[in-house]
């Protein structure tokens, strides 16, 4: 079946370190591929999302780009704060028509002022 | 303010006892979802409802059931079947839009965390 794969954590960095959590998936067909963020003790937010393959989401410097030759969608940030510190889980579009989410483990990141 | 509100933040479960934990919408979504996350086990999907008075199973349906009746509400009840309930449930609401792409864009509540005693 689909699924997500996500680089172990924690990851830690100091602020202003240029950032990269990888994800790859596996997947029959073009699913689209997000990346969720959980700051700690809250729920999950949509941080970016792309729909085919070459796409680059973005949303508050962080990117990502749909590589769909390498299947992967690595969330990327050129200089963290303290505030980015969370969990960031990444996810893809379930084959049916359901609205369903296939997530990742999570990478937890902290950084370090 | 729109959102998702999941109540209590918090909630322990006796031996042999049933839990509900509550889950309102006021979005106008007509999707909702419940999850189960473990420490580094991601989110696992427990029901899923598209649509009101109907719902499927997720991942992980045995030992919980939900029930739909309102839009805004969908109710999780973990049950004493659950023989390992103890773990941080969300909720979530998408729109029952005509693109894929409206629906995988969920909006989660703040959780409730379960704990056995």
């Amino acid at each position: 079946g689909d699924s997500v794969t996500q680089m172990e954590g924690p990851v830690t960095l100091s602020e202003e370190a240029f950032l990269t959590i990888n994800c790859t998936y596996t997947a029959t067909g073009y699913p689209s591929l997000f990346w969720y963020v959980q700051y700690p003790g809250e729920g999950l937010q949509l941080l970016l999302k792309a729909t085919k393959a070459d796409d680059k989401g973005s949303n508050k410097g962080f990117e990502a780009t749909y590589r769909k030759e390498t299947t992967s969608f690595h969330l990327e940030k050129g200089s963290v704060q303290v505030s980015d510190s969370a969990v960031y889980f990444c996810a893809l579009s379930d084959r049916g028509n359901t609205g369903k989410l296939i997530f990742g483990q999570g990478t937890t990141l902290q950084v370090k002022p | 303010d729109g959102g998702i509100t999941q109540s209590p933040k918090y909630l322990f479960r006796k031996e042999g006892q049933n839990v509900t934990l509550s889950c309102e919408q006021n979005l106008n979504h007509d999707a909702m979802y419940w999850y189960r996350q473990d420490p580094g086990q991601g989110l696992r999907l427990i029901y899923y409802s598209q649509i009101v008075n109907d719902f499927q199973k997720g991942d992980i349906a045995e030992g919980y059931s939900v029930s739909r009746e309102k839009k805004e509400s969908f109710p999780l009840t973990v049950t004493s079947a659950q023989k390992n309930p103890t773990a941080f449930y969300l909720c979530a609401s998408s729109m029952e839009a005509n693109t894929l792409l409206a629906k995988n864009i969920q909006y989660f509540g703040a959780g409730t965390r379960l704990s056995v005693l």
